[in-house]
């Protein structure tokens, strides 16, 4: 089983630079998420989607949009790419709320920007 | 705000027994997750717990007191292949959840 999958594993931007993460979950998840984690810190969720054609803002979305078209995927991307935005990304999905929200993560993107 | 403690680092012998705290204030409660995540790899998930009390699963164990705001992950038989840094995470109201900055657990021969 492919669970979830994000593309690409790692990336090198410049500032002002442009990228698209891929995620992708083959097991028909309703609930898919967009985390970064940072040394330190716990994850923080960045925009997350309860649904196709879906999505909402989570904790720190600024400098980040998201896009849910079809139900298995959802991608993250950032438009003008800063320093700030260097971090691990991990995507998630889950059939729902809380007792049956068990996340399943992605591998996660290493992401640095210069 | 919400908050989620955790210790940054703990170490302990393999096959000894080490419990891992996590102490937390959020607006609302709906549940209590902890997760496992290696080095560079992503989360796994370890246990749920919404009500009082332990929850056992192996040689993990987890323990819930909501009038404490408190929970424990309990791990027995430590194995080097634990060696890994734990994740307690708290479903608040909204159902968003709230993550704890991890404890890095260090398994010694």
């Amino acid at each position: 089983n492919a669970g979830v999958t994000q593309t690409p594993k790692f990336r090198v931007l410049k500032t002002g630079q442009s990228m698209t993460l891929l995620c992708a979950q083959d097991m028909n998840h309703e609930y898919m998420y967009w985390y970064r984690q940072d040394p330190g810190m716990g994850l923080r969720l960045i925009h997350y989607s309860v649904g196709e054609g879906t999505t909402a803002k989570g904790e720190v979305p600024d400098g980040y949009n998201v896009s849910r078209l079809k139900k298995q995927n959802f991608l993250l991307g950032l438009e003008s790419a800063a320093p700030s935005q260097t971090s691990v990304y991990f995507c998630a999905s889950s059939t729902g709320r809380a007792e049956s929200g068990e996340l399943f993560f992605g591998e996660g993107s290493r992401l640095t920007v210069l | 705000g919400q908050n989620i403690d955790q210790p940054t680092e703990m170490t302990a012998t393999e096959g000894a027994i080490v419990q891992i705290n996590c102490t937390y204030q959020t607006s609302g409660f709906n549940g209590l997750f902890w997760y496992q995540q290696h080095a560079g790899e992503a989360p796994t998930f370890l246990s749920y717990n919404v009500l009082d009390g332990l929850e056992e699963k192996g040689r993990f164990s987890s323990f819930l007191s909501r009038s404490k705001g408190y929970s424990y992950l309990l791990l027995k038989e430590l194995q080097m292949k634990d060696s890994a840094s734990y994740l307690c995470a708290v479903m608040d109201s909204n159902y968003q959840l709230i993550w704890g900055a991890g404890t890095k657990l260090i398994i010694k021969p």
